[in-house]
C-alpha cells in the first residue's frame, strides 16, 4: 500500500513566523508532487505543484522536494491568520494517474 | 465561471436508498475522477476516468457505479446506501498527461438517516 505521511497537528504558529510543514511518501517511483489548503468545509485548493529535486517560491510559499529521502516540505513565510487551514500533500501514483493524499496537518496561525 | 461543479452539494437520505451525484467541468480536461473524505478528512481516490474510459476503480463497493457521458462530465450512482457511505464525495479534473494537478469541485456532503 503505497502512503503519504503528514504529522496531524495542529500546527500553531504566531502571525509573521514561518510555518513549516512536512511530508513524507513510500512510492520511490512518485514524479509528481503538490500540496493542498482545504479550509473547514471547504474543497482542497492547489497551492503548489513541484516536480524535481530542490527548491520552488511562489510568493510566501516554498516547496522543497528531495526525492532521495522521500520527503516534501511546505514553508510558509509571514504566515497570516487567514492561512489557518489544513494543509494536503499529495503524490502522484507511479502511473501518474492518481492522486495519493496525506491525512493533512492543521496549521493555526495566531495573531 | 465555475469551473468543478457538482450537484448537489448537500444530499440527505435514508439508509437502502438509490442516489446520484452529477459533476461537470468547462476546463476542457480529459481526466475526471471521484474521490471520498471521510469523517477523519482523509481524501481517498475511488474512480478515474481518462476521456470517458475507466482508468482506476480503486477497492469500492460495487454499490457505487461512475458513468462518464462525455470528457466533461462524471456521475456517481450510490445504490442501496448504507451509513457508513456518509462522506463528503469531491469530484475533480485534471489536463492530460502524466502527473498533472487536478482541480477539485466543491463537494456533495452525503448524510446517510
Amino acid at each position: 500500500q503505497k502512503e503519504v505521511e503528514q504529522n496531524s497537528g495542529p500546527l500553531s504558529v504566531p502571525e509573521g513566523a514561518i510555518a513549516s510543514l512536512n511530508c513524507t511518501y513510500s512510492d520511490r517511483g512518485s514524479q509528481s508532487f503538490f500540496w493542498y489548503r482545504q479550509y473547514s468545509g471547504k474543497s482542497p485548493e492547489l497551492i503548489m505543484s513541484i516536480y524535481s529535486n530542490g527548491d520552488k517560491e511562489d510568493g510566501r510559499f516554498t516547496a522543497q522536494l528531495n526525492k532521495a529521502s522521500q520527503y516534501v516540505s511546505l514553508l510558509i513565510r509571514d504566515s497570516q491568520p487567514s492561512d489557518s487551514a489544513t494543509y494536503l500533500c499529495a503524490v502522484n501514483n507511479q502511473a501518474g494517474t492518481a492522486l495519493i493524499f496525506g491525512k493533512g496537518t492543521t496549521l493555526s496561525v495566531s495573531s | 465561471d465555475t469551473a468543478v461543479s457538482q450537484t448537489p452539494k448537500y444530499l440527505v437520505t435514508q439508509m437502502g436508498n438509490d442516489k446520484s451525484i452529477k459533476c461537470e467541468q468547462n476546463l476542457g480536461h480529459d481526466t475526471m475522477y471521484w474521490y471520498k473524505q471521510d469523517s477523519k478528512k482523509f481524501l481517498k481516490i475511488m474512480f478515474s476516468y481518462n476521456n470517458k474510459e475507466l482508468i482506476i476503480n480503486e477497492t469500492v463497493p460495487n454499490r457505487f457505479s461512475p458513468k462518464s457521458p462525455d470528457k466533461a462530465h462524471l456521475n456517481l450512482h450510490i445504490n442501496s446506501l448504507e451509513l457508513g457511505d456518509s462522506a463528503v464525495y469531491f469530484c475533480a479534473s485534471s489536463p492530460a498527461g502524466f502527473g498533472q494537478p487536478q482541480h477539485f469541485g466543491d463537494g456533495t456532503r452525503l448524510s446517510i438517516l
